[in-house]
C-alpha cells in the first residue's frame, strides 16, 4: 500500500534557525496537507497544497507540492519556541481520498 | 464556527468490554473520519463516513466499527477491547464532495486506556 517517509524523524534546534522537513513516496497523491500538533490536541491543518509544484506560504510557514506529485516539503524560517511540536504531512491518494500520514517530525526548539 | 468536538476526552476501560467514542463535526461537513494514534504505529486510518456510508476503510479487524447519523455526528464502537487499544482516537470532519477538498480538520481526540 502506498506509505509516506517523513524525514528527519526529528530536530532539536535553536531559535531562530530555519528548519526544513519532508516527506517522499513511490505513489503520486492529488493533495499533499501538513499539520501540527501538539500533546494533548488533535493535529491542526497549517497547509494544502493541491497543484504539482505549488509553493504556498502561511506566516513563517512555506510548503511545495513537488512536481513529480510524490513528494512535498515544509520549511519553517526563524523558528521561535512555540513552534515545538508534531509536525505530520499527509498524501490524499487519488483513487480513494484517503489520507495517508507520515511518520511525524518532532521539532524542540532552544530558547 | 465551532471547530470538531469528540466525547468523552478520556476513557478506561478493561480488557473484553467494549465502548462508544462520539464525533460532531463542523457544521456544514459531510465526511467525518476517523484515526486511531499511538507512538509506535503513528496514525492509522480507520474509516471514513460520508452521508450516513461507509465510504473507505482501513486495515483494522471487524472489532472496530462505525456509524454516521443525518446530521452528520459519528460514532465509532469497539467491542472486546484489548490491551493493544489503548490509543488516542482522533475523528477528522472535511467537506468532500465528489472531487472537492480534502482538508480535514480534527477534533481534540479520545485518550482509551484498556487496562
Amino acid at each position: 500500500g502506498q506509505q509516506l517517509n517523513q524525514s528527519p524523524q526529528s530536530m532539536f534546534i535553536q531559535e531562530g534557525e530555519d528548519v526544513s522537513m519532508n516527506c517522499t513516496s513511490s505513489s503520486i497523491f492529488n493533495t499533499w496537507l501538513w499539520y501540527k500538533q501538539e500533546p494533548g490536541e488533535g493535529p491542526v491543518l497549517l497547509i494544502a497544497l493541491y497543484k504539482a509544484g505549488e509553493l504556498t506560504s502561511n506566516g513563517r510557514l512555506t510548503a511545495q507540492f513537488g512536481i513529480t506529485r510524490k513528494d512535498s516539503f515544509l520549511n519553517i524560517s526563524a523558528s521561535i519556541p512555540s513552534d515545538v511540536g508534531i509536525y505530520f504531512c499527509a498524501g490524499s491518494v487519488p483513487s480513494t481520498g484517503k489520507l495517508i500520514f507520515g511518520q511525524g517530525t518532532t521539532l524542540q526548539v532552544k530558547p | 464556527k465551532a471547530g470538531v468536538t469528540q466525547t468523552p476526552r478520556y476513557l478506561i476501560k478493561t480488557r473484553g468490554q467494549q465502548v462508544t467514542l462520539s464525533c460532531s463535526p463542523i457544521s456544514g461537513h459531510r465526511s467525518v473520519s476517523w484515526y486511531q494514534q499511538t507512538p509506535g504505529q503513528g496514525l492509522q486510518f480507520l474509516f471514513e463516513y460520508f452521508s450516513e456510508t461507509q465510504r473507505n476503510k482501513g486495515n483494522f479487524p471487524g472489532r472496530f466499527s462505525g456509524r454516521q447519523f443525518s446530521n452528520s455526528r459519528s460514532e465509532m464502537n469497539v467491542s472486546t477491547l484489548e490491551l493493544g487499544d489503548s490509543a488516542l482516537y482522533l475523528c477528522a470532519s472535511s467537506w468532500r464532495g465528489l472531487a472537492g477538498s480534502y482538508e480535514q480538520y480534527f477534533g481534540p481526540g479520545t485518550r482509551l486506556t484498556v487496562t
